[in-house]
């Protein structure tokens, strides 16, 4: 298997700019989890999905973030419009539903720098 | 989700044991403990989780106390790849459910 799979791996962009992530879990994995990792906060959780279903966004920063799941092997992330305070590392991970270990596997994450 | 308090940095040697200690005093009945590694530029990776007692893998061990308000990561024989950042979480069944990341140990190991 590939692993879960982001794009794009950099993104560089001005603030105002509307800024779209993507994800791939790893197939047959029924939850796809956002992280956000900075300096300053660490690594936060945006949002996590169950069966293409958003089932916590509390972490969702503000209405410029939002996320969909319009199928089982794909996610977005979207920041409208960005803002410099936005640059961070975005991570995505998946975990199957059973398993006798449930970890989740992450992403290789995607650079954001909003100027 | 249970607090975890855990060391902010350490240092080790190439071929040394390494143990990096959690602490999780309010850690419910039915949470699990796990251990995540991140390296740079990478996403945290999976490294052992347990409930009680100790745990072993081919990658490291996992002491927990009879009480289980802390745990223990062990890494043997370190090397310089070894060098990352340890996070502790504990919760029910993380896997399903969102973790929690606190500010992590970052290890540094030394040739």
């Amino acid at each position: 298997d590939a692993g879960v799979i982001q794009s794009p791996r950099h993104e560089v962009t001005e603030m105002g700019q509307e800024v779209t992530l993507r994800c791939k879990p790893i197939s047959g994995h029924d939850y796809l989890f956002w992280y956000r990792q900075t300096m300053m906060r660490g690594l936060e959780l945006l949002i996590y999905f169950n069966n293409n279903v958003p089932i916590d966004d509390s972490g969702m920063p503000e209405d410029r973030f939002s996320a969909k799941m319009p199928n089982a092997s794909f996610s977005t992330l979207k920041i409208q419009p960005s803002e410099p305070r936005d640059s961070a590392v975005y991570f995505c991970a998946s975990s199957p539903e059973t398993g006798s270990q449930e970890t989740q596997y992450f992403g290789p994450g995607t650079r954001l720098l909003v100027l | 989700l249970a607090k975890t308090t855990q060391p902010i940095s350490m240092d080790s040697y190439e071929g040394q044991e390494v143990n990096i200690t959690c602490s999780h005093n309010n850690i419910a009945t039915n949470d699990y403990i796990t251990w995540y590694q991140q390296f740079p530029s990478q996403g945290p990776r999976f490294i052992i989780q347990g409930y009680k007692t100790k745990v072993t893998n081919e990658v490291a061990s996992l002491f927990i106390p009879a009480d289980r308000k802390s745990s223990t990561l062990s890494l043997p024989r370190v090397s310089l790849s070894d060098t990352a950042v340890y996070y502790c979480l504990v919760g029910k069944r993380p896997g399903r459910r969102a973790l929690t990341f606190g500010s992590g140990t970052r290890l540094q190991v030394q040739p």
